[in-house]
C-alpha cells in the first residue's frame, strides 16, 4: 500500500512568489493534517482537514497560506507571496482516527526555501 | 495552547550505550504521547506512544515513561544500535485531537 506522498519534494523560489505544494494521503484516511518544521524547530500544527472539510486551521500562519481538499482526497497548500519567514519543512500527514489518539502517518516533507 | 519542551537537542552515545530524551508539557488535559523517529530524508515515524492511564510501556528495546503529577514523560533506548540513528520527537495531544511536538533530538549512535 502506497503511503503519504508529497510534492515537491524541495522548491526554491524568490520573496514574492507562489508555490503549491501537493499532498496525496493514504487511501481511505480521512483525516489530513499539515505540520511545518522550521530551521531545526518544533514541528508545529497547521491544520486539520476531516475528508473535504477544515476541522482545525488554527495552526495557519496568516491568510498568505490556503489549504484545499478537492474532494476529500488530495489536498494542496498554496504560499501566495511567499516570504522568507515561510522556509521551512512542509510535512503532511494522515490518520484513519484523529491524529490525537492514533498514528500519524507522515509523508517525507516538501523542503520550501524562499531567497 | 500545549507547550512541549524536549531535551537534549543532540545527543551522542556509543554503541550498545543507552540514550534517554526527556519532554515535559504544559496542558494538564493531555492524555497521549507518542514518539516519532525522523531517519534522514524520510518523514517522522511512529515509534512508541502511551496513554494518561499507564506509567510505562516497553517494545523491545524502546521504553517511554510518563509522569502526569510533574508533567513529564521520557524515551529510553537500551543497547543502541548504529541504525538508532535519527531524529527524534515527543508529542503530546488533549481531546482536541491536535498534536504538539517537541522540537526534536538528534541523536547519533557512535560506532
Amino acid at each position: 500500500e502506497a503511503g503519504v506522498t508529497q510534492f515537491p519534494s524541495h522548491s526554491v523560489i524568490e520573496k514574492g512568489q507562489t508555490v503549491t505544494l501537493r499532498c496525496d494521503p493514504i487511501s481511505g484516511h480521512d483525516n489530513l493534517y499539515w505540520y511545518r518544521r522550521v530551521m531545526g524547530k518544533e514541528i508545529k500544527f497547521l491544520l486539520h482537514f476531516v475528508k473535504e472539510s477544515k476541522q482545525d486551521e488554527s495552526g495557519m500562519p496568516n491568510n498568505r497560506f490556503l489549504a484545499e481538499r478537492t474532494g476529500g482526497t488530495y489536498s494542496t497548500l498554496k504560499v501566495q507571496p511567499a516570504e522568507l519567514e515561510d522556509s521551512g519543512v512542509y510535512f503532511c500527514a494522515s490518520s484513519q482516527v484523529p491524529g490525537g489518539t492514533g498514528e500519524l502517518f507522515f509523508g517525507e516533507g516538501s523542503r520550501l526555501t524562499v531567497l | 495552547g500545549e507547550n512541549v519542551e524536549q531535551h537534549p537537542s543532540t545527543l551522542s552515545v556509543q554503541e550498545g550505550d543507552s540514550a534517554v530524551i526527556k519532554c515535559t508539557y504544559s496542558d494538564s488535559a493531555s492524555n497521549y504521547f507518542p514518539w516519532y523517529k525522523q531517519e534522514l530524508g524520510k518523514g517522522p515515524q511512529l515509534i512508541i506512544d502511551i496513554r494518561s492511564n499507564v506509567g510505562e510501556k516497553k517494545d523491545q528495546r524502546i521504553a517511554v515513561t510518563l509522569n502526569k503529577t510533574a508533567k513529564h514523560f521520557s524515551l529510553h533506548i537500551t543497547e543502541t544500535q548504529p541504525e538508532d540513528s535519527a531524529v527524534y520527537f515527543c508529542a503530546a495531544s488533549g481531546d482536541d485531537y491536535k498534536l504538539s511536538f517537541g522540537a526534536g533530538t538528534t541523536v547519533t549512535v557512535r560506532a
